[in-house]
């Protein structure tokens, strides 16, 4: 069974740094790219960034490029975003998806609160 | 950036009822159109991709249709389960953009 487990969602400051992760198991880890996708309180859906399958391509929504930075291991079938400059407009529930050209397993989501 | 607009924003229903849910892009995307639902508890389910195939275990009742610019979700007969927010969206161009969501409420 595939699972996606996310996790590193915490309050922080504006302007603060902060990691999420994403384990994953359940599937070749390597074989597929990743993505996040965010949900703002009472919000829709908004993809942030994708990943692929040996991380050497990655992409990025324009009003996260340069702050936010999405990697992988795949030794640990671990996912991860490190989220720099942070903004309160970022401030969402973050989900870890396997991205096969569409979002194809979501994970149950980690919320981060930019608020100070 | 895509538009894509979905249509209504919400919809009372009835257990038994076909409902269609429609999603319109700002631009031809090719049939590169999915949906996706979303329970209260968060939880998102992916149900079909590339406009009309269903994921695996996802119910028959369930369809995709559309061409072009307009698209569609039908469930033919409301079950219990159905009652959720349903996205579209479209992978035709980067950035990937999502519907703003359809909420379907038991009448």
């Amino acid at each position: 069974e595939v699972q996606l487990v996310e996790s590193g969602g915490v309050l922080v400051q504006p302007g603060r740094s902060m990691k999420l992760s994403c384990a994953a198991s359940g599937f070749t880890f390597s074989s597929f790219p990743m993505a996040w996708v965010r949900q703002a309180p009472t919000k829709g859906l908004e993809w942030v960034a994708t990943i692929s399958t040996s991380g050497g391509s990655t992409y990025y929504r324009d009003s996260v490029k340069g702050r936010f930075t999405i990697s992988r291991d795949n030794a640990k079938s671990t996912l991860y975003l490190q989220m720099d400059s942070l903004r309160s407009e970022d401030t969402a529930t973050y989900y870890c998806t396997i991205y096969n050209n569409w979002f194809a397993y979501w994970g149950q989501g980690t919320l981060v609160t930019v608020s100070s | 950036d895509i538009q894509m607009t979905q249509t209504p924003s919400s919809m009372p229903a009835s257990l038994g009822e076909r409902v269609t849910i429609s999603c319109r892009a700002s631009q031809g995307i090719s049939n590169y159109l999915n949906w996706y639902q979303q329970k209260p508890d968060g939880t998102i389910k992916p149900l079909i991709y590339y406009t009309s195939n269903l994921q695996s275990g996802v119910p028959s009742r369930f369809s995709g249709s559309g061409s072009g610019t307009d698209y569609s979700l039908t469930i033919s007969s409301l079950e219990p389960e159905d009652f959720a927010m349903y996205y579209c969206q479209q992978y035709d161009s980067s950035p990937w953009t999502f519907g703003g969501g359809t909420k379907l409420e038991l009448k």
